[in-house]
């Protein structure tokens, strides 16, 4: 079976911390994903990666980078966490970058 | 640019009713098209998808799609809605190397 895994689930985290939220895939996919999901705005993107240590930003990428040493490994990292970046985030992967996407099961934020 | 609309925000229907949620999509050639499904505070979990052939779809938990391209349209169906069924409901547009594009979403309350 297909298996997208967000280590996190839940996380509390002081403005200006340091954040980093891991996601893991057992697919041997080449693509991964990053989205943020708000009540009323659905999903966005924040970045893509289609290979190791390659990215492209995606929709909403201000205030987020993203690593990606190891093909099943992709990391979203907040440089300093603000209140606005409260939200449920959500990692994704695919065999093509239009083909059918698997998710995790997602991570809360909350940035007090 | 490929886009997605589900034109219903927010739809309630009797438990045992039949359901119909829209989508209409914009994509410059043939697409491929998504339906996922996501409870509360979960990830999204595929129904069902339409690459080519037949342009009625069978998914999981008795979902199905028609792929009208005539109209441009992809509505998710199911003959008799269970409680269960409540959340809510994303459909989504690729193709190939283009990413995906999700709509913003309809969500489903049952009511007994």
């Amino acid at each position: 079976d297909v298996k997208v895994t967000q280590s996190s689930r839940y996380l509390v985290k002081r403005t200006g911390e340091k954040v980093f939220l891991e996601c893991v895939q057992d697919m041997d996919h080449e693509n991964m994903f990053w989205y943020r999901q708000d009540p009323g705005l659905g999903l966005r993107l924040i970045y893509f990666s289609y290979d190791v240590k390659m990215k492209e930003k995606g929709d909403i990428p201000e205030g987020y980078s993203v690593s990606r040493e190891k093909k099943e490994r992709f990391s979203l990292i907040l440089e300093s966490a603000s209140t606005n970046q409260t939200s449920m985030y959500l990692c994704a992967s695919s065999l093509t970058p239009g083909n059918t996407i698997y998710f995790g099961e997602g991570s809360w934020l909350t940035v007090v | 640019a490929q886009s997605v609309t589900q034109p219903d925000i927010h739809i309630t229907v009797s438990e045992g009713a039949s359901l119909e949620l829209r989508c209409n999509y914009s994509y410059g050639a043939t697409p491929y098209l998504f339906w996922y499904v996501q409870s509360p505070g979960q990830g999204l979990q595929l129904l069902l998808k339409y690459f080519s052939g037949d342009t009625l779809v069978q998914g999981i938990k008795g979902f199905e799609a028609e792929f009208k391209r005539s109209q441009s349209s992809f509505n998710l169906r199911k003959p008799s809605v269970h409680w269960s069924d409540a959340a809510e409901y994303f459909c989504a547009v690729g193709g190939g190397y283009q990413k995906v594009t999700f709509g913003t979403g309809t969500k489903l309350q049952v009511i007994p």
